[in-house]
């Protein structure tokens, strides 16, 4: 049982390109989370999504999109990446509302120059 | 707005002491509470939970304390070993108002244990 999984680990992009951070989850999951974590300032939430076809804009979506399209996956998509998105970025997963512990994958450390 | 506060960055504490670490929140419709422990280059793991209907929740060495009246919990880690070092975040959801399932996290403590 893989649980959460992130890909890329690492990514190092210039300013104004784009890419997509993957996450996949094999659990069955219908609730889905994109946080970003910079130093000293904990993680803070992207976008979410409570099912397949459901997205919604968290504390900080501004420069990111994303879509779910299956239970499954729930990619992020940087269109215009900018040095104010260099962060370590997690994807995280539960089965729903009442049961509120997260399972997280290991993260995308993301660097803009 | 910092919903969810870790007033203390790092902590170090001596193998065997107690570890105390404290989380400060502002919002009085918060009526689930967390605990989760990073280690480097990992993603966060769960460790410990607390409804708002209780004051106390331990499990093995861990135990979480929580004063609604202050909007204030405590995570106590006995006896504190080398393994337990890592960053510790707590978090909090409002449950009752919403099925979105949101976590708002504090920004962290590092906590560091010595031989």
């Amino acid at each position: 049982n893989a649980g959460v999984t992130q890909t890329p680990k690492f990514r190092i992009l210039k300013i104004g390109q784009s890419m997509t951070l993957q996450c996949t989850q094999d659990m069955n999951h219908n609730y889905m989370y994109w946080y970003r974590q910079d130093p000293g300032m904990g993680l803070k939430l992207i976008y979410y999504s409570v099912g397949a076809g459901i997205t919604d804009k968290g504390e900080v979506p501004n420069g990111y999109n994303v879509s779910r399209s299956t239970t499954e996956d729930f990619p992020l998509r940087l269109e215009l990446a900018a040095p104010s998105q260099t962060s370590v970025y997690f994807c995280a997963s539960k089965g729903g509302h009442l049961n509120e512990k997260l399972f997280f994958g290991s993260g995308t450390q993301l660097s803009v120059l | 707005d910092q919903q969810v506060k870790q007033n203390s960055p790092s902590l170090s504490v001596q193998e065997g002491r107690i570890s105390i670490l404290n989380c400060d929140y502002t919002n009085s419709m918060f009526d689930y509470f967390l605990w989760y422990k990073k280690y480097p280059a990992e993603g966060p793991t769960f460790l410990i939970s607390i409804s708002s209907i209780k004051d106390k929740n331990e499990d093995g060495r861990f135990t979480v304390f929580l004063n609604k009246s202050a909007k204030h919990l405590s995570l106590h880690i006995v006896p504190s070993q080398p393994g337990d070092s890592a960053v510790y975040f707590c978090a909090a959801s409002a449950v009752g108002l919403s099925n979105t399932g949101k976590l708002i996290f504090g920004q962290g403590t590092t906590l560091q244990v010595k031989p």
